[in-house]
């Protein structure tokens, strides 16, 4: 069964304290992994499409890196608006249903 | 500017009445779909349509239906067949059918509550 895993729930982060978000992921062949950023109340903001294992891609502080078992999501010298919940999703070959992880909350303190 | 939105923000029900849920895009996608998102749990498919006039359940469709008449609007109502309608609804699309476009973008959503 198609499955995305996320860990952990929450984390607290010191602000400049960097970190690692991880998203575990079984699927039938995947067409692609992505992350989004989800403030409360809110829609899910995309943040990146991964393809293939070790493709790796930034933005500011965040950096996305992909294997075939597992994505992390890098947080270098985060700031407290850096505080959401992060999505991760996968998508199988064959199906354009997206499989979900449960996302882990982050709150970054001054 | 393009976009997704969803109205209304906030929606209130009283028991055994349907309710309508509005999606629209102008960002010319082909596929749209309904989630409903509830504490502790990932984001669960009510419903997606690749293209006009076709639709497919999702793993929750029970107790909803859509429709897709125009490529911009992608309604779903929750009728009183829900049990447990109170939750936040997101609707999102994507591009064309691609390798390079599988990416979704989500709208605001709505916060459904059952009085």
């Amino acid at each position: 069964e198609d499955q995305v895993t996320q860990s952990p729930e929450a984390l607290r982060l010191q602000e400049g304290e960097s970190s690692s978000l991880n998203c575990s992921y079984t699927v039938s062949g995947l067409r692609g992994l992505f992350w989004y950023r989800q403030d409360p109340g809110k829609g899910p903001e995309f943040l990146f499409t991964l393809y293939s294992a070790g493709e790796e891609k930034e933005k500011e502080r965040l950096k996305a890196t992909l294997t075939k078992k597992e994505s992390f999501l890098h947080i270098t010298a985060p700031k407290p608006e850096d505080s959401a919940t992060y999505l991760c999703a996968a998508l199988p070959s064959g199906t354009y249903k997206y499989i979900f992880g449960t996302g882990t909350r982050l709150k970054v303190l001054a | 500017d393009g976009g997704i939105t969803q109205s209304p923000k906030y929606l209130f029900r009283k028991e055994g009445q349907n309710v309508t849920l509005s999606c629209e895009q102008n960002l010319n996608h082909d596929a749209m779909y309904w989630y409903r998102q509830d504490p502790g749990q990932g984001l669960r498919l009510i419903y997606y349509s690749q293209i006009v006039n076709d639709f497919q359940k999702g793993d929750i469709a029970e107790g909803y239906s859509v429709s897709r008449e125009k490529k911009e609007s992608f309604p779903l109502t929750v009728t009183s067949a829900q049990k447990n309608p109170t939750a936040f609804y997101l609707c999102a699309s994507r591009g064309p059918t691609s390798d390079a476009y599988n990416e979704q973008f989500f709208g605001p959503g709505t916060r459904l509550t059952v009085l």
